[in-house]
């Protein structure tokens, strides 16, 4: 099994350019989360989706973040316009029939 | 609503230390409870996982046991290694269709030779 795979694993951008950081979680897997890690807020859960429809969003930080699961097998956070406070570590994770997460490596977001 | 409390960090051991991470829980019903493990530039791995009280979970050397009448998930390991050197997040799932994890605030641990 690949794990939960993200892309890409590296990003920098400049403040308002849009960025779209991709997910692909563990086929099978029925629940998908999305993440954000920095040194100031610690892990904070952002938006998660359960049979792709989203369940809770309110972790999203403002509307400049969208996120979408058009299928099983994809998912996408959209941050439009991108601002250097959104610089951050962005993880997804997968939950299938039981109760444990997995993570993917994550996405490291740099916007100057 | 749910919480989850761990000991202040960060800690710093010695190699071949004992090693306790403290961790207590606040939730309705009966959580599974985890402890992930980030080492350093990764994601969260499981690292154990317990289900219901008086179970204990191991992985790598590492036990916790769920203790439903102290709300208690702390983390133990006999003998520390260097490669343990990493961030340990307690977490809960309460349970249910739509439930998500609530994690504690994590303690980076550091372990020297």
């Amino acid at each position: 099994d690949a794990g939960v795979i993200q892309s890409p694993r590296h990003e920098v951008t400049e403040m308002g350019q849009e960025v779209t950081l991709r997910c692909k979680p563990i086929s099978g897997h029925n629940s998908l989360f999305w993440y954000r890690q920095t040194m100031m807020r610690g892990l904070e859960l952002l938006i998660y989706f359960n049979n792709n429809v989203p369940i809770d969003d309110s972790g999203m930080p403002e509307d400049r973040f969208s996120a979408k699961m058009p299928n099983a097998s994809f998912s996408t956070l959209k941050i439009q316009p991108s601002e250097p406070r959104d610089s951050a570590v962005y993880f997804c994770a997968s939950r299938g029939s039981y109760n444990e997460q997995f993570f993917g490596p994550g996405t490291r977001l740099t916007v100057l | 609503g749910n919480s989850v409390t761990q000991m202040e960090g960060p800690v710093t051991l010695s190699e071949e230390a004992f090693l306790t991470i403290n961790c207590t829980y606040t939730a309705t019903g009966y959580p599974s409870l985890f402890w992930y493990v980030q080492y350093p530039g990764e994601g969260l791995q499981l690292l154990l996982k317990a289900t219901k009280a008086d179970d204990k979970g191991s992985n790598k050397g590492f036990e916790a046991t769920y203790r439903k009448e102290t709300t208690s998930f702390h983390l133990e390991k006999g003998s520390v290694q260097v490669s343990d050197s990493a961030v340990y997040f307690c977490a809960l799932n309460p349970g249910g269709a739509n439930s998500k994890l609530t994690f504690g605030k994590g303690i980076t641990l550091s372990v020297r030779p």
